[in-house]
């Protein structure tokens, strides 16, 4: 059972555009919504992160974008760069849990093109 | 700090063999985690130690699987005997404590593959 989905798989961008990388869930008790990037040869990094209790969350160029009835959130990369090629990861996690209830996505695989 | 560190980078076995990955968490971190990256299934977690104790093991696919953690300072995850479906990418990763929000440090994971 996928607890979260994340589309698309991969994603191609052109150099200055958006990349827009969506995640929908089914567990009303997820309660913590992070983002994971992962380059070539490394572990993932926590990336940003949002609650519940607010629709969107910016940190420069990266914004999450939270609808809470849609059980939806989604990253959205401004200004993609080549450096943000990587893959990136949706996660979820409930009230009262920690780190050992984090539920990921399958990932997006971006590439951005110059 | 180093980060969470894991040996080796890469490892190639032939099947039957026995496989063991080891993991150094960030000093001071109280809880462990051991994940296996496949294109098919993503990011899954195996088991979750916290205190040097094994919590949930539910995620270990199998008893040819089995972790240990003797010290707060290492770790070790062990395939016995390994097949080609093993084949993944395995990551360490720890945390400072249990709790909502908390971030997740990976180590740079351990490429195996069992031919």
């Amino acid at each position: 059972q996928q607890q979260v989905k994340q589309s698309p798989q991969s994603l191609i961008v052109q150099k200055g555009g958006i990349s827009i990388i969506n995640c929908a869930y089914e567990n009303t008790a997820f309660d913590y919504f992070p983002w994971y990037q992962q380059f070539p040869g490394k572990g993932p990094a926590l990336l940003i992160a949002i609650r519940p209790d607010v629709s969107e969350k910016k940190e420069g160029r990266f914004t999450i974008s939270f609808n809470k009835s849609a059980k939806q959130f989604s990253l959205h990369i401004m200004d993609s760069q080549p450096g943000d090629s990587a893959t990136y990861f949706c996660a979820a996690s409930e009230v009262g849990g920690g780190a050992d209830g984090l539920t990921f996505g399958k990932g997006t695989h971006l590439i951005i093109q110059p | 700090d180093a980060g969470v560190i894991q040996s080796p980078r890469h490892e190639v076995t032939e099947m039957g063999q026995e496989v063991t990955l080891r993991c150094k968490p960030i000093s001071g971190h109280n809880s462990l985690f051991w994940y296996r990256q496949t294109m098919m299934r993503g990011l899954e977690l195996l088991i979750y130690f916290n205190n040097n104790v094994p919590i949930d093991d539910s995620g270990m696919p199998e008893d040819r699987f089995s972790a240990k953690m003797p010290n707060a300072s290492f770790s070790t995850l062990k395939i016995q005997p390994s097949e080609p479906r093993d084949s993944a990418v395995y990551f360490c990763a720890s945390s400072a404590v249990r709790a909502l929000g908390e971030k997740l440090f990976f180590g740079s994971g351990t490429q195996l593959s069992v031919l």
